[in-house]
């Protein structure tokens, strides 16, 4: 695709409840990284991907949080009984092969609302 | 990780330039300096990335101190469009990029 595509763009849901982000990288893009953003904050770095592999899992918040990519591109990012400290902005970004001197491209992100 | 240091907040004039500063005093040998900005409501967007020698673009400059642990990005004249939250960012092979708090900048008519 043109660009990062995340969906959904809102999201509202209830404490307890699953959800399921999704994040379409550009296409031929093998680094996918996902980050959350809590209102007037800064990012928070949850998760990076090499193709389907997850080298580094430990910015994950909690067990409640996992994240996959399969076919090396499309990722899902799952929070299982949402609470409302998750309440925040989701954000997916993706470069082309993951090297310190590349651009990342960053989608629109998801507004996660728990109520 | 090498962490950055950036002010919270800057002011400036429409059409003046606008220097925004970050510390990485912790940065090592093989760290590029990547600068990313943040309008409202949007992903945050690439501005401009450098090594070791100060780099121009169509969107900004960025100048690097000689022992690299400063740097300063270098909006040439400021626009309203370019009121945002701008991230100096540290990134390594390692993938872990670290956005702090960042600057917001406010551009006045």
């Amino acid at each position: 695709g043109a660009g990062v595509s995340q969906s959904p763009s809102n999201k509202v849901t209830e404490k307890g409840k699953d959800v399921e982000l999704r994040c379409d990288p550009i296409s031929g893009h093998t680094a996918l990284y996902w980050y959350r953003q809590s209102l007037g904050q800064g990012l928070e770095f949850l998760i990076y991907f090499q193709g389907n592999s997850a080298p580094d899992k430990s910015g994950l918040p909690s067990d409640r949080f996992s994240a996959e990519r399969t076919g090396g591109s499309v990722s899902t990012l799952t929070i299982q009984r949402t609470q409302q400290e998750d309440s925040a902005v989701y954000l997916c970004a993706s470069s082309l092969d993951g090297r310190s001197y590349e651009k990342l491209f960053f989608g629109s992100g998801t507004q996660l609302s728990v109520l | 990780d090498a962490k950055t240091t950036q002010p919270n907040s800057m002011e400036s004039n429409e059409e003046e330039p606008v220097h925004l500063p970050c510390n990485h005093s912790t940065i090592s040998g093989t760290d590029y300096i990547h600068w990313y900005r943040q309008l409202p409501s949007q992903g945050p967007e690439y501005v401009i990335h450098g090594l070791t020698s100060n780099v121009n673009n169509r969107m900004a400059s960025l100048a690097i101190a000689e022992d690299r642990k400063s740097s300063t990005l270098i909006l040439h004249r400021a626009t309203l469009r370019d009121a945002a939250v701008y991230y100096c960012i540290l990134n390594n092979a390692g993938n872990m990029l670290t956005f702090g708090g960042g600057t917001r900048l406010m551009v006045k008519p």
